[in-house]
């Protein structure tokens, strides 16, 4: 069975600072990961996933996660904040090869002027 | 062009009535995926069709019936709509080589 912990349902930057969003998984073979991004009242958009290839995974709009099997995590970093990144983040674990996806519950990111 | 799409985007109706929600994708993919993201934002998968074939059906109630008449559709017929069923639901589709499933922008289904 697989599950995802996301740590924090809402994280609050100021513009400019540190993005951290953490994401905890249980997988009982090696898994695939991803996030998702949501913005308000649209579908979720992949930002970037890892499929057991290089540990440090760049995604889009200057995002990156690291895979951390020791640790079990595969926390979303971003150096500074935008307003733009405002949205909801999904951290999702599959077993394998993506045909199915376990959603963790989200992190409503707010950024400050 | 929109790779995957959901008709409508908003769909009211009384308890008691029966409704659909139409997916279409124009990726060319043999997977398909129905989620429920409920009013806490979680997502759960509900059913998922490969090649028109069943392949995941989680624990939904059987008022829910997926229909695929193609590769690039996956309609949700939904009988004697209830209260709890109101959500967003987002199909989604993936190629069946490949890891990353695409979602369509949701159907936000409100039952009164």
């Amino acid at each position: 069975a697989q599950s995802v912990t996301q740590l924090g349902s809402h994280v609050s930057v100021s513009e400019g600072a540190l993005v951290l969003l953490r994401c905890n998984y249980s997988s009982s073979v090696p898994p695939y990961l991803f996030w998702y991004v949501q913005y308000p009242n649209q579908g979720l958009q992949l930002l970037l996933k890892y499929t057991s290839a290089a540990t440090l995974v760049k995604g889009i709009n200057g995002f990156e996660a690291e895979f951390k099997k020791s640790e079990t995590s595969f926390h979303l970093t971003k150096p500074s904040a935008h307003m733009s990144d405002a949205a909801e983040y999904f951290c999702a674990v599959s077993e394998g090869d993506g045909s199915r996806l376990t959603f963790g519950e989200g992190t409503q990111l707010t950024v400050n002027p | 062009d929109t790779a995957v799409s959901q008709t409508p985007k908003y769909l009211v109706t009384q308890m008691g009535n029966d409704k659909s929600i139409k997916c279409e994708q124009n990726l060319g993919h043999d997977t398909m995926y129905w989620y429920k993201q409920d009013s806490k934002k979680f997502l759960k998968i509900m059913f998922s069709y490969n090649n028109k074939e069943l392949i995941i059906n989680e624990t939904v109630p059987n008022r829910f019936s997926p229909k695929s008449p193609d590769k690039a559709h996956l309609n949700l017929h939904i009988n004697s709509l209830e209260l709890g069923d109101s959500a967003v639901y987002f199909c989604a589709s993936r190629k069946g080589s490949t890891d990353t499933q695409y979602f369509g922008p949701g159907t936000r289904l409100t039952v009164l």
